[in-house]
This record gives structure tokens, C-alpha cells and sequence, in this order.
């Protein structure tokens, strides 16, 4: 079975720069949701969209921002990176309006802020 | 803010022993799901919980919601070596909002 798609799958970034992950949520998912997870830490939620519109916002710094195309994919977009940005980014997908609202985690960004 | 705590937080056993880990909130949950995770990989979903009092089995794993739906237990028989990992439980409120991991149980199964 199809599962989420993420990219790059490691990426190492200099202070200050700048660095785009993007996520395929799994097909017919409507709803993305983005997490940070750094070393020894639960996964802490960003941020989500569902058909396209922000549903949810979390702990994402202002220097963040993302958004979800037409085509479901997202992309997180970070802007002046500081060394403690670095950590895990997951994407997760889920079918909006279920109830149970079960994510599905793709394999993850690992983000490296030298 | 709803949270999630677990406990243990770490756990080493040996292959073949039989453990339980606990997921606890103050909130009452829509639902509960449990993933577990290895190092550098996404979590993996395990099981969703919806009903309370609901038991779902997945081979040698058992999962329990509370009659409440504030908690939820993962009891693993005969452990082995393979379920090492991290194992996190989330859910989202009654009004299926604010979905939170709880800080996760690290298991160590030795052979």
C-alpha cells in the first residue's frame, strides 16, 4: 500500500538559511499535518491542513510557514535557520472527518543546522 | 490543554517476559491511537481505540481503552527482541481537535 512521501530524507542547512521539506500524503488523504521531533522528544505538532486550509496550528515558529497545493502535497517552508531547528520533521496524512483521525507518518526529514 | 502521560517511561525486560504500559489523561479522549517508532523512522500506527472498554488485539499485543476514555494500556506477551522501540499513544479530544502524543514508553527487549 501507497504510504506517505517525504523529501529530501536528510538535509544539512547552514545558519540563516533557508530549507523546503515536502510531504505526498497517502492517496485520497485530505489532511496534513507536520511535527518536529527533536533527540529523546515526542513528536510536537506544527501544524495541519485539511482540503487545502489551515485546520490546526501548533508550536511552528513564525519563521515557518507552509501550505498544501491542489494536489494534496505540502511543503514547510523555514526561513533564517537557527541550530536548534534541528531535529526530525514528520509529515503525517489522515482522511479529514473521521473521527478517529488516524495519522499515517511518513519516513521523515532529518534537518541538520550546522 | 489535554495531556497524555505514560509510564513507564523507559522499561527493559527479557525476551518472553510479558509487560504493560499505560497511557493516563484528566481529559476524556474521542479516541486513542497507539504507534510505536524506531530510531530515525516515522511512528508506525498500531491500533486505533474508539469505544470505551474496547479490547483489540494484534497478535501479541493488547490494547485497552478505559471505560472513560481517559485511558488506555498496551500489554505485550511473550516480548520480543523485534518490539523494541518507542511507543507513543495520541488521541484528539471529544470534538476530534487537539490531537497530542503522549511523551512515549521506551522499550528495550533483551535476547
Amino acid at each position: 500500500a501507497a504510504g506517505v512521501i517525504q523529501s529530501p530524507r536528510h538535509l544539512i542547512k547552514e545558519k540563516r538559511e533557508t530549507a523546503t521539506l515536502k510531504c505526498y500524503p497517502i492517496p485520497r488523504h485530505d489532511t496534513v499535518y507536520w511535527y518536529q521531533q527533536g533527540p529523546g522528544q515526542d513528536p510536537q505538532f506544527l501544524i495541519s491542513f485539511y482540503e487545502k486550509m489551515q485546520s490546526d496550528k501548533g508550536s511552528i515558529p513564525d519563521r515557518f510557514s507552509a501550505q498544501q497545493f491542489s494536489d494534496y502535497h505540502s511543503e514547510l517552508n523555514m526561513s533564517s535557520l537557527e541550530l536548534g531547528d534541528s531535529a526530525l520533521y514528520f509529515c503525517a496524512s489522515s482522511l479529514g472527518g473521521d473521527r478517529t483521525y488516524e495519522q499515517y507518518f511518513g519516513p521523515g526529514t532529518r534537518l541538520t543546522v550546522t | 490543554t489535554q495531556l497524555l502521560e505514560q509510564s513507564p517511561q523507559f522499561l527493559s525486560i527479557q525476551e518472553g517476559e510479558n509487560l504493560t504500559v499505560y497511557c493516563n489523561s484528566s481529559s476524556v479522549f474521542s479516541s486513542l491511537q497507539w504507534y510505536r517508532q524506531e530510531p530515525g523512522e516515522g511512528p508506525v500506527l498500531l491500533v486505533t481505540v474508539v469505544t470505551g472498554g474496547e479490547v483489540k488485539k494484534l497478535k501479541r499485543l493488547t490494547f485497552q481503552f478505559g471505560d472513560a476514555r481517559k485511558d488506555s494500556s498496551l500489554h505485550i506477551t511473550a516480548a520480543q527482541p523485534g518490539d523494541t522501540g518507542l511507543y507513543l499513544c495520541a488521541g484528539a479530544d471529544n470534538y476530534g481537535q487537539n490531537f497530542v502524543f503522549g511523551p512515549g514508553t521506551r522499550l528495550s527487549v533483551l535476547p
